[in-house]
């Protein structure tokens, strides 16, 4: 068990729909990641936050945004969307946050299925 | 930019086989390396790290070496057990590049018969 914690495990809906993925980082760590994992694409990083601020962004879609709280979970918003929205997406939390040694923790993943 | 490479699974062992598999990459910065894995139906294990050349990082029989002069980080394993059995993952985070977020090579599944 990494500490992180992601919830809904699994996630079911239609084209078009808006969904929310939650994540609670392990205790003390200030900064969140998440990530997409599918078949075509591989491990893709989205998008970091730190401490409540946007510190990093990958390739994430225009339909997708995110944010983190005060109390430092973060949440993933995936809207209008698509079949190839179908992925397993990861929440990762890490101490820092702007160290190469920091260590990135990994959640248990939330599996989106699009239909 | 950054990218990782790694051996195109799947690879298959017998308990007790010698275990390598290949993972290099290309960095502008000095980057950090990681090896991950992913047991079916779970999320990402840290297994280990290393952060800087030469150095060797180790756990639960598995071992890789930062080589920096051949930009490498190969994850062996001297004898391999069913349970071994998952998608190995190598990473990198360079902050001097690209912020901090991992950069995932695109795995590595690994089978191991009894």
């Amino acid at each position: 068990d990494s500490g992180v914690t992601q919830t809904p495990k699994h996630l079911i809906t239609a084209t078009g729909q808006r969904v929310t993925l939650r994540c609670s980082p392990r205790s003390g760590d200030l900064s969140v990641y998440w990530y997409q994992q599918s078949l075509d694409q591989g491990l893709q990083f989205l998008i970091q936050y730190y401490n409540g601020e946007e510190r990093a962004k990958g390739n994430i879609l225009e339909r997708f945004s995110a944010q983190q709280f005060p109390d430092l979970h973060s949440e993933l918003n995936l809207s209008s969307l698509e079949l190839g929205d179908s992925a397993l997406y990861f929440c990762a939390s890490s101490r820092q946050g702007g160290a190469s040694t920091d260590t990135q923790y990994f959640g248990p993943g939330t599996r989106l299925t699009v239909l | 930019g950054d990218s990782v490479t790694q051996m195109e699974g799947p690879v298959t062992l017998s308990e007790e086989a010698f275990l390598t598999i290949n993972c290099t990459y290309t960095a502008t910065g000095y980057p950090s390396l990681f090896w991950y894995v992913q047991y079916p139906g779970e999320g990402l294990q840290l297994l280990l790290k290393a952060t800087k050349a030469d150095d060797k990082g180790s756990n639960k029989g598995f071992e890789a070496t930062y080589r920096k002069e051949t930009t490498s980080f190969h994850l062996e394993k001297g004898s391999v057990q069913v349970s071994d059995s998952a998608v190995y993952f190598c990473a990198l985070s360079d902050y001097g590049g690209s912020q901090g977020n991992l950069i995932f090579g695109k795995g590595t599944k690994l089978s191991v018969k009894p």
